[in-house]
């Protein structure tokens, strides 16, 4: 089964510092990812999506993601966080059974 | 605008009490979803449907259930609520056919308080 691995519980930045959130997630032959954005109190929204094409994926507000096929990463930036962007960010991967497998989260911490 | 409602954004409840989470969705999905959320476990699968009348079970059944007998509704039912399913449940709806790849779209949340 696939599995996602996200490297960092909390991250802590300045705001308009840039941030990486990091992911990887155990290989498969077809690899569907996806990066999602939980506000506080709120549910999940979908930030952005790689299903195949060009690895550099853009999202909602202003965030990025790259697929790494070699290294089986798919990390999140934005050069630029904002106060706003303070929210637990998921990242998912879709399993062969055709479920969506989530990580267990990264909190985003933004300091003024 | 799409939308995932789950009915309660909070509830208490009692242990041993019987207790139902609305999940409706008016997309016409026919994969539907609930997980449970905690601190550094993340999203947690109980139970999925993808048909009405249709159930299988997650990663976590057990102390849950759950009915679909309209493809828009799907409730999950703690049989007899203890204080270890306090929570944050989460339901998410999908279209069928994973070439369409739009991913989940989620509800709001219901954070349920067993005392």
């Amino acid at each position: 089964a696939q599995s996602v691995t996200q490297l960092d519980s909390q991250v802590p930045v300045f705001e308009e510092a840039p941030v990486e959130l990091r992911c990887n997630y155990s290989s498969s032959v077809s690899v569907y990812l996806f990066w999602y954005v939980q506000y506080p109190n709120q549910g999940l929204q979908l930030l952005l999506k790689y299903l195949s094409g060009s690895t550099l994926v853009k999202g909602i507000n202003g965030f990025e993601a790259e697929f790494n096929k070699s290294q089986t990463s798919f990390h999140l930036r934005k050069p630029s966080v904002h106060i706003s962007d303070t929210a637990e960010y998921f990242c998912a991967v879709r399993n062969r059974d055709d479920k969506i497998i989530f990580g267990k989260g990264t909190r985003l911490h933004i300091l003024p | 605008d799409v939308k995932v409602t789950q009915s309660s954004r909070y509830l208490v409840k009692r242990t041993g009490e019987k207790v139902f989470l609305e999940c409706v969705q008016d997309m016409d999905h026919e994969n539907m979803f609930w997980y449970r959320q905690d601190p550094g476990l993340g999203l947690r699968l109980i139970y999925f449907s993808y048909d009405v009348k249709m159930k299988e079970k997650g990663d976590i059944p057990e102390g849950y259930s759950v009915s679909r007998e309209k493809k828009e509704r799907f409730s999950l039912i703690l049989e007899s609520a203890s204080t270890n399913q306090t929570s944050m449940y989460l339901c998410a709806s999908e279209r069928q056919g994973a070439n369409l790849n739009y991913g989940y779209t989620f509800g709001s949340g219901t954070r349920l308080t067993v005392v």
